[in-house]
């Protein structure tokens, strides 16, 4: 069966300092992942989504970047973290089908002081 | 463009009431629905989804949706409510732009009362 994992499960960092969030993925090849934020008492925004390794589609402009070494890991980062960038990450897989369902992972909560 | 409502922000029923959580969409083709379920802290727990046929879907735990396409709606339902039922629902519609891509509500917390 398949899993899906993120870490860390929380962070705190510092205004300023740089982000790295990590999600893998178990149980299935060449996935589309997905990184979705979710803001105190909002939905789920997607920030970017993959298809393929090397290949990032930016949802929104932001203070983020995604990255997809290899074909089951997604890597969320920033360089100089924002307040506004505190909030609840979620990754999510799903086949490459056109029309599939996404399974989320535990989500990590970030806080930026 | 695609959007989901999601209504009512905050639900309380009783342990034993029936439940049902609102969410209307917008979406430009045939519509391939989904309801989430998010404990606090936890990421979201597929419960059902639409994609075609029958337009009554069950899910897990005891839930049920119902695709009604001439009020744009996918109410979730559920006859007896449990506490263990209490948390966030988001309703989610797709395809979007791009890989599979979902829209989501804004959630409904659910909270039950013993």
């Amino acid at each position: 069966s398949q899993t899906i994992h993120q870490w860390p499960a929380t962070l705190v960092q510092p205004v300023g300092s740089p982000l790295s969030l990590e999600c893998t993925v178990e149980g299935t090849s060449n996935p589309n992942l997905y990184w979705y934020r979710q803001a105190a008492g909002r939905g789920l925004q997607l920030l970017f989504y993959s298809v393929g390794i090397g290949q990032i589609s930016s949802e929104v402009p932001q203070n983020l970047s995604a990255s997809r070494p290899q074909d089951r890991q997604f890597i969320l980062s920033s360089k100089k973290l924002l307040l506004s960038d505190s909030g609840f990450y979620l990754c999510a897989w799903s086949s490459g089908r056109v029309v599939d369902t996404q399974y989320f992972g535990p989500g990590t909560r970030l806080t930026v002081l | 463009a695609q959007s989901v409502t999601q209504p009512d922000i905050h639900i309380t029923v009783s342990e034993g009431a029936s439940l049902e959580l609102r969410c209307n969409y917008s979406y430009g083709a045939t519509p391939y629905l989904f309801w989430y379920v998010q404990s606090p802290g936890q990421g979201l727990q597929l419960l059902l989804k639409y994609f075609s046929g029958d337009t009554l879907v069950q899910g897990i735990k005891g839930f049920e949706a119902e695709f009604k396409r001439s009020q744009s709606s996918f109410n979730l339902r559920k006859p007896s409510v449990h506490w263990s039922d209490a948390a966030e629902y988001f309703c989610a519609v797709g395809p979007g732009t791009g890989a599979n891509n979902l829209f989501f509500g804004t959630g409904t917390r659910l909270t039950v009362i013993p």
